[in-house]
């Protein structure tokens, strides 16, 4: 079955700087790569997904980007502000969802 | 997504109890899925529906048990088989097709008494 990897697992990142997260997937016919935001106690946001015909997506200070010969796709948060920290976790889907362990990201103000 | 109600928000088991959560969407959708969501880790897949009446097992399905009598509802079961159920429990549902894209419930979060 699929394996997805993230990382970091933890990331803290100024406020106003940059945050990338990384995912690798093992199943080359996964076609759908979702992001999602967790806040604590909360549900699971969905904040942008790409599919497998597009390399980049991007939307205001998100963007994700994919490579598919590598088997890897990232997320990257411009412009960091307080309200981005949480838990993101990535996913790939090739007739269901998995995900990775997830990144605890911090903003320092 | 207000689409998407669990209940109850937390639940307490005692030892040899079986206990049922309950998971409602009015988003239309006509798949949805059950995840465990452990400290540390991502979400697991327990059981997913693609349509009224029918429903797969996912990764880690031993210990529990679904339904889906009605296309708005799918109520989990957490049997007293499964040892270690102390975890957050996120209900979702999607449009069926491939590359859906899936909205969460609030979650329901299970304790062992």
């Amino acid at each position: 079955g699929e394996n997805v990897e993230q990382h970091p697992s933890t990331l803290s990142v100024q406020e106003g700087d940059s945050a990338v997260i990384k995912c690798t997937y093992s199943d080359s016919a996964s076609n759908y790569f979702p992001w999602y935001k967790q806040e604590l106690g909360k549900r699971p946001q969905l904040i942008i997904d790409i599919r497998s015909n597009v390399g980049e997506k991007k939307d205001q200070r998100i963007a994700v980007t994919l490579n598919k010969t590598a088997k890897h796709f990232s997320l990257h948060i411009t412009e960091t502000q307080p309200e981005d920290s949480a838990v993101y976790f990535c996913a790939a889907y090739n007739e269901k969802l998995t995900f990775g362990t997830g990144t605890r990201l911090t903003i320092i103000p | 997504d207000g689409g998407i109600t669990q209940s109850p928000k937390y639940l307490f088991r005692k030892e040899g109890q079986n206990v049922t959560l309950s998971c409602e969407q009015n988003l239309n959708h006509d798949a949805m899925y059950w995840y465990r969501q452990d400290p540390g880790q991502g979400l697991r897949l327990i059981y997913y529906s693609q349509i009224v009446n029918d429903f797969q097992k996912g990764d880690i399905a031993e210990g529990y048990s679904v339904s889906r009598e009605k296309k708005e509802s799918f109520p989990l079961t957490v049997t007293s088989a499964q040892k270690n159920p102390t975890a957050f429990y996120l209900c979702a549902s999607s449009l069926t097709g491939e590359r859906q894209p899936q909205h969460f419930g609030d979650g329901t979060r299970l304790s062992i008494l």
